[in-house]
């Protein structure tokens, strides 16, 4: 069964520091890959998502993620977040042998200190 | 993409009753599934709700607990019977066409 693993359950840094999220994933076959943030109180949002192509993807709120195949990793970035960046980001991954099943890892919070 | 209108938003629920939960979307899709969150936690799947054929659940989950019904490619709805606290989460729908995209949940509360 694939599964998804966010190494980082708890980030704490300052506005203007870089954040690097990482995630990797246990499926050997085709897969896709989700970034989504949740801000607290709202509901899920795509920062951006992977199907194929440059393996660097740029998202919204200048998010950007690498798929490293050879790595399974699907990490996530943003050169300098600010405070409206505190919220939980969540890795997902879709293979489309396994029923185009979305799986997510267990997240990441993040709490960016003004 | 596809926009999902899920209700009720949230809701307080003796143990023991059962809550059904709708999930709407306004455009045809094949593939919907239901998630739920339990309090800080990620995302866990519940089923995928086939048209015209019995959900297909995973892991943990059984239709007694969470019977769904999808009668057409818009519409699905997830019941949550014989609460418990556990039970205790948030739900939700997510649909699949050019992406997956999610309705805004159901905050549910089992006193």
């Amino acid at each position: 069964a694939q599964s998804v693993s966010q190494h980082n359950h708890h980030v704490i840094l300052s506005e203007a520091a870089s954040l690097e999220l990482g995630c990797n994933y246990s499926y050997g076959g085709t897969v896709n890959l989700f970034w989504y943030v949740q801000y607290p109180g709202q509901h899920l949002q795509l920062l951006l998502k992977y199907f194929s192509g440059d393996p660097l993807v740029k998202g919204i709120k200048g998010f950007e993620a690498e798929f490293i195949k050879s790595k399974f990793s699907f990490n996530l970035r943003k050169p300098s977040v600010q405070w409206s960046d505190t919220a939980e980001y969540f890795c997902a991954v879709n293979a489309e042998a396994a029923g185009n099943k979305l799986t997510f890892g267990g997240g990441t919070r993040v709490l960016v200190k003004p | 993409s596809a926009v999902i209108s899920q209700k009720p938003s949230r809701d307080i629920c003796q143990r023991g009753t059962s809550l059904t939960i709708q999930c709407q979307v306004d455009s045809q899709v094949t593939m919907m599934f239901w998630y739920r969150q339990q309090p800080g936690q990620s995302l866990t799947l519940i089923a995928t709700a086939n048209q015209g054929s019995e959900a297909t659940y995973e892991s943990g989950f059984v239709i007694d607990k969470f019977p769904i019904s999808r009668p057409n490619l818009t519409f699905s709805t997830l019941t949550v019977s014989n609460m418990s606290p556990e039970d205790s989460s948030i739900y939700l729908c997510s649909v699949y066409d050019v992406g997956y995209t999610f309705g805004s949940g159901t905050r549910l509360t089992v006193v």
